[in-house]
């Protein structure tokens, strides 16, 4: 069973578009996260949730919207997608802050 | 200037040598972690570590929190070690963010 699993892999998308990347882990972890991986292959933190709520948000364009339905999902949803998002997204997740990361496999998104 | 520096960029050592990726950090910090990406782009957490040395397999992670220092060890290197090495400072209660260095990328010759 996969722990943290993200869909779709890969994402090409003309720019303009509205897309979403999933995210559901099955762990049981209070704490999900979203990071994003530029061309320079630099990981940077975009959003946090605990147990639904939102605990950090970065400098993100506002095109970018965080979804917890519940603690096991946080999805990403991308307004207005522009050339400079292509990246790859991670999703991650962590039972508290005394403990580890679970990384998902990654989003590669290719705005066209 | 990142708040969190690894050195050397770039790495490429013989099968079986000693291996040292070093980690300096200017921000406060409640942990130091460790990662390992492969080349198929996916991400494994090596070490999480505030204090001391933590050791797993032929890994060897020590901290120095006085020096704001952090060393990840290889002993006897094989060329499946290669991948991107990346540590990342967590922040302090409240701000439990992670701040990546830029990499370490680390090839073994067989």
């Amino acid at each position: 069973d996969t722990a943290v699993s993200q869909t779709p892999k890969y994402l090409v998308t003309q720019m303009g578009n509205d897309k979403s990347i999933k995210c559901e882990q099955n762990l049981g972890h209070d704490t999900m996260y979203w990071y994003k991986q530029d061309s320079k292959k630099f990981l940077k933190i975009m959003f946090s949730y605990n147990n639904k709520e939102l605990i950090i948000n970065e400098t993100v364009p506002n095109r970018f919207s965080p979804k917890s339905p519940d603690k096991a999902h946080l999805n990403l949803h991308i307004n207005s997608l522009e050339l400079g998002d292509s990246a790859v997204y991670f999703c991650a997740s962590s039972p508290d802050r005394a403990s580890g990361y679970t990384f998902g496999s990654g989003t590669r998104l290719t705005v066209v | 200037k990142n708040e969190v520096e690894q050195s050397p960029q770039n790495l490429t050592a013989q099968e079986g040598e000693f291996i040292t990726i070093n980690c300096s950090y200017s921000v406060g910090i409640s942990a130091l972690h460790w990662l390992q990406q492969h080349p198929g782009g996916g991400i494994v957490s090596l070490f999480m570590l505030s204090s001391g040395k933590k050791k797993h397999g032929r890994l060897i992670a020590t901290i120095n929190i006085q020096e704001k220092h952090s060393s990840l060890h290889i002993t006897a290197s094989h060329p499946r070690d290669s991948a991107v090495y990346i540590c990342a400072a967590q922040g302090g209660f409240g701000n439990e963010k992670l701040t990546f260095g830029t990499g370490t990328r680390l090839t073994i010759i067989p």
